[in-house]
């Protein structure tokens, strides 16, 4: 079965960019979605068909894929992006999860 | 606006079942398919399977067949997922969750989660 791959942590400073990270294999051939989740909270879709933001969802995401990986990039990262960030891919009819991401905002 | 409300939490002994409910308002129900997704405790999300919105059809996550059953009530806009022979594995956190027809079919709104403990 299919599977992608994320780093488990990322951090980053106050106003900077933040990247992370989704792998699989010729993942570029398929759509990717990003998820962010906040303790306690259902996950939010920040990012879908590899680039679009939802409606509500700030500028500052955006999402990127080709070849093997997909990036989540988060510009002029506020303390409020503090969260575990899920891609998601589909295959066959399967919506496949990665492992999830803490992005820690210090 | 669009909600999608879960029942309460579940406390299951090893071997029973439980179903969860889902109800939809704010968007038409039979256009949209409905997803169910759990989490364990500090773990990452897992699929678990979906029912179409257009034909009812269900699919399963090749790890939860033969033990989940996806069903709806269109006539009321609710969504069930039934979990059978369950184990101290299951206890996570279920979410029902709609999909958009757009690229990747992603999820665009997710209930509030429903907690199942299994504990004998």
């Amino acid at each position: 079965s299919y599977e992608v791959t994320q780093p488990p942590s990322v951090s980053v400073s106050p106003g900077q960019t933040a990247s992370i990270t989704c792998s699989g294999d010729k993942l570029g051939h398929k759509y990717v979605s990003w998820y962010q989740q906040k303790p306690g909270q259902s996950p939010v879709l920040v990012i879908y068909q590899n680039t679009k933001r939802p409606s509500g969802i700030p500028e500052r995401f955006s999402g990127s894929n080709s070849g093997n990986t997909a990036t989540l990039t988060i510009s002029g990262t506020q303390a409020m992006d503090e969260a575990d960030y899920y891609c998601q891919a589909w295959d066959s009819s399967n919506w496949v999860f990665g492992g999830g991401t803490k992005l820690t905002v210090l | 606006q669009v909600r999608l409300v879960q029942s309460g939490a579940e406390v299951k002994k090893p071997g029973a079942s439980v179903k969860v409910s889902c109800k939809a308002s704010g968007y038409t129900f039979s256009s949209f398919a409905m997803h169910w997704v759990r989490q364990a405790p500090g773990q990452r999300l897992e699929w678990m399977g979906w029912i179409s919105g257009v034909d009812g059809n269900s699919k399963y996550s090749e790890k939860f067949q033969g033990r989940v059953t996806i069903t709806r009530d269109t006539s009321a806009s609710i969504g069930y997922m039934e979990l059978s022979s369950l184990r101290s594995e299951d206890t996570a956190v279920y979410y029902c969750a709609k999909s958009i027809a757009a690229g990747g079919r992603p999820l665009d709104y997710w209930g509030q989660g429903t907690l199942v403990t299994v504990s004998s």
